[in-house]
């Protein structure tokens, strides 16, 4: 089975803070996503990698930055933090080829105060 | 971004009953996927389609790719309490990309 797992489930950041969102896929995947999931706006791209060291914007890609350092680990960098980054972010995995299906972790809520 | 029109929105059910729900969008897709997502969990994959005309089956879940290429539907038959949950569709517009385009969502309730 496909395994995606993100560091936290729950996570409460002040305005301002430097915030570090962690996925990891044990499956060998070479695409890894970014999404942030919001009420009424359904799932939106935030960025996605096709391979290390490489990344692509998605549609909402101001406030975040990534970094996949490691074919396994995809992580998502709020520089700084602002109330409307409030949301839950989910990340997901596929693998190359023709099949596009893609497997997502169970996804963090964060919070900014 | 562009998202695809799913309905119903939501549905109310006794358990026993069947459900259908389906995607539409203007523009001709590639690959079909069907998601479920339960409360505070990522979704999880359910059905994936590549082919018009395609009907594939998971326990009592069944999907159609349509015809057009521009409609996707979900059946589940006989459901139960857990089928509870949001199911999503999702779509792939071009061999080269990656993203997908996803659907509202259809909120599903079953009661005993």
């Amino acid at each position: 089975d496909v395994k995606v797992t993100q560091s936290s489930r729950y996570l409460v950041k002040r305005t301002g803070e430097k915030v570090f969102l962690e996925c990891v896929q044990d499956m060998d995947h070479e695409n890894m996503f970014w999404y942030r999931q919001d009420p009424g706006l359904g799932l939106r791209l935030i960025y996605f990698s096709y391979d290390v060291k490489m990344k692509e914007k998605g549609d909402i890609p101001e406030g975040y930055s990534v970094s996949r350092e490691k074919k396994e680990r995809f992580s998502l960098i709020l520089e700084s933090a602002s109330t409307n980054q409030t949301s839950m972010y989910l990340c997901a995995s596929r693998r190359s080829g023709i099949r596009y299906e893609q497997y997502f972790g169970p996804g963090t809520r964060l919070t900014v105060t | 971004g562009q998202q695809l029109n799913q309905s119903p929105q939501s549905m109310f059910i006794q358990e026993g009953e069947d459900v259908s729900m389906n995607c539409t969008s203007s523009s001709i897709f590639n690959t079909w996927l069907w998601y479920k997502q339960e409360p505070g969990e990522g979704p999880v994959l359910l059905i994936a389609l590549y082919k018009a005309g395609e009907l594939t089956s998971n326990g009592r879940l069944t999907a159609q790719f349509g015809i057009t290429r521009k409609d996707s539907f979900l059946n589940i038959s006989a459901s139960i309490p857990s089928d509870v949950g949001i199911y999503f569709c999702a779509g792939q517009v071009s061999y080269n990309t990656d993203k997908l385009i996803f659907g509202t969502g259809t909120r599903l309730q079953v009661f005993p």
